[in-house]
Parts: C-alpha cells; structure tokens; sequence
C-alpha cells in the first residue's frame, strides 16, 4: 500500500495568513491526488483533484500543487471558515490511501 | 442537488452483522464509481471499499472477506453488509460518489453513520 505522510500534523494560524501543507507519498503517484477539508462532526470536502485543479465552487484561495512524491496545498488570506482538518488522498492505486491530517486552528 | 444519505448505524456486538444504506438523488449509483470510508473517532480517513458502474469491487485488506458492497439500481441505493463486526470496525461510516471521469475522486459525501462495535 502506498503510505501518505503529511506536515505538519497541526499550525497555528490567523486569519489573513497564508497557510502551506505537505504531503508527501511512499512512492510516485504522477499526478493523482486529491485534497479535503473537514470541518469538526461533517463529511469531508473536496478542495482539489489532479494535484493542482480546483473543484467547482471552491474558493480560489485555495491551490494545489506538486507531482510524483511531494505535494502541496496552499491557501492564501486565511478566512475563519478555513480552521479545519486537511486530508490529501492518493487515487494512483488500491488500496486508496489518506495522509493523517493536518489541523490548522487558531 | 446530489444528496447522499446514509442509514443502518448503530451498536452490535463482537461477530454481530450490520447492513449499512446510502441513498442517492440527483444521480445514479449505478453509473458511478461508489465508495465506503470510515473514520474511527478521533482518527483518520480509511478507504473500505469500492464498487465500479460496471460492477467490479475492492476492499481494503481490513475488511475483505467480511464486508460486501452491493447496490440497489431501482432504490438508487448504494449498500454495505458488514459480518464478524470487530471492536476496530467502530467508526463513522461515510458513502462517496466518485466523480464522472474520475471514479476515486470522492465529490460528494454523505453525512456518514456510526457504527460502534462493543460488548
């Protein structure tokens, strides 16, 4: 299986900040990944798939990029809507894997 | 609006069974890729399993043999038959669509239901 690692695992932020995850995969993934939010008791959402394209009605704040191995997810001017866990998913093969998270709070 | 909603969570016992449900609108189940994830409380995303439009299936190793995904073309419902309920299957259990040219690019999800496996 291919094991996702992401980091930080937590960041403090405020709001206006510009805020950068890792994500980084135990072997190349070309450029399949994908990125969620969720939010405390929801679902998770999709931000970005295809390592770097934003998903209809998602805030272009939000940016994705990277290839292979190292991946990055980028949000700039940091709301309050956007304190949430973070998960990048790999879809390059089964079974489907998930980083562990990163949390950004206050 | 695509909505997914699932149903069948609740407490069983070690070895019991449970049949989970994830009902569909504004789309079909049976020609999307559709997907099971669960989240153990306090932890991660888990992939469980995977059941193509044409109907191919996976699971995750933690599960094969035990779990079954199925679906319901005239009740537009997606289905997971859980049997020999382990402690470590306790976790909100969540139905994904897979997205219309990329099957295991999760665009929508349901709410999710928990499943809590004890004695």
């Amino acid at each position: 299986a291919i094991r996702m690692t992401q980091s930080p695992s937590s960041l403090s932020a405020s709001i206006g900040d510009r805020v950068t995850i890792t994500c980084r995969a135990s072997q190349g993934l070309s450029s399949y990944l994908a990125w969620y939010q969720q939010k405390p008791g929801k679902a998770p959402k999709l931000l970005i798939y295809a390592a770097s394209t934003l998903q209809s009605g998602v805030p272009s704040r939000f940016s994705g990029s990277g290839s292979g191995t190292d991946f990055t997810l980028t949000i700039n001017c940091l709301q309050s809507e956007d304190f949430a866990t973070y998960y990048c998913q790999q879809y390059y093969s089964y079974p489907l894997t998930f980083g562990p998270g990163t949390k950004v709070d206050v | 609006e695509v909505q997914l909603v699932e149903s069948g969570g609740g407490l069983v016992q070690p070895g019991g069974s449970l049949r989970l449900s994830c009902a569909a609108s504004a789309f079909t189940v049976s020609t999307n890729y559709m997907t099971w994830v669960r989240q153990a409380p306090g932890k991660g995303l888990e992939w469980v399993s995977v059941i193509y439009s044409g109907g191919s299936t996976y699971y995750a190793d933690s599960v094969k043999g035990r779990f079954t995904i199925s679906r319901d073309s005239s009740k537009n419902t997606l289905y997971l038959e859980m049997n020999s309920l382990r402690v470590e299957d306790t976790a909100v259990y969540y139905c994904a669509r897979g997205r219309i040219g990329g099957g295991n690019i999760l665009d929508y999800w349901g709410q999710g239901t928990l499943v809590t496996v004890s004695s």
